[in-house]
């Protein structure tokens, strides 16, 4: 079965720091897809950003980009210019085929 | 991305009830999620709910337990049945799973006090 470590279960970071959440996974499957959710207080789960396994460049969404390892199966989020809205509980999630596998989250605390 | 949307938004129930909660998505999906968020913790998926079939539960959920209809391509209801505190948790409903990437997207979520 696939799993998603989240070894931090707490970050802080001040504004306008770039900060770097981390995740590892475990799987046999080849073909998969990664990604950051972002769970604010409001608790709406948002998309912040995805990543192909077969696809070697690492993606981009404005402020936040990730640093897929497919050979060490790691997969961190970095956020630059952190912003006070950035505050939220992130979870790296796992696809191969529909299903979802959550990581447990790292709750991200930003600074003014 | 779909526009999804959840009912009660919140509630507060006694032990032994039970309740249902209905998730609205504004155009037509192929398959729909349960998640369950027990305080604290992640996300734990609860079923799959796909249009014209039974659905799909995970291991440590059963039917009698978390019911779920999929009456057509654009609704579900989740109940929880015979509830305790342990249910206590927010629901989440999730829609997606077939696009190019394979991306699930969320409806606000309910959440549930079981006194």
């Amino acid at each position: 079965a696939q799993t998603v470590t989240q070894s931090q279960p707490e970050m802080s970071v001040q504004e306008a720091e770039t900060v770097t959440l981390s995740c590892t996974y475990d799987t046999s499957e080849s073909d998969y897809y990664l990604f950051w959710y972002k769970q604010p207080p409001s608790r709406q789960m948002i998309l912040v950003i995805r990543q192909e396994a077969y696809k070697q460049q690492n993606a981009t969404e404005n402020r936040f980009s990730v640093n897929f390892q497919k050979a060490a199966k790691s997969f961190s989020l970095k956020i630059s210019d952190s912003q006070l809205g950035d505050a939220a509980m992130y979870f790296c999630a796992y696809s191969s085929g529909s299903r979802l596998t959550f990581g447990e989250g790292t709750q991200l605390t930003v600074n003014p | 991305s779909a526009v999804i949307s959840q009912k009660p938004s919140r509630d507060i129930c006694q032990r032994g009830t039970s309740l249902t909660i209905q998730c609205q998505v504004d155009s037509q999906v192929t398959m729909m999620f349960w998640y369950r968020q027990q305080p604290g913790q992640s996300l734990t998926l609860i079923a799959t709910a796909n249009q014209g079939s039974e659905a799909t539960y995970e291991s440590g959920f059963v039917i009698d337990k978390f019911p779920i209809s999929r009456p057509n391509l654009t609704f579900s209801t989740l109940t929880v049945s015979n509830m305790s505190p342990e249910d206590s948790s927010i629901y989440l409903c999730s829609v997606g799973g077939t696009g190019p990437y394979n991306e699930q997207f969320f409806g606000p979520g309910t959440r549930l006090t079981v006194l």
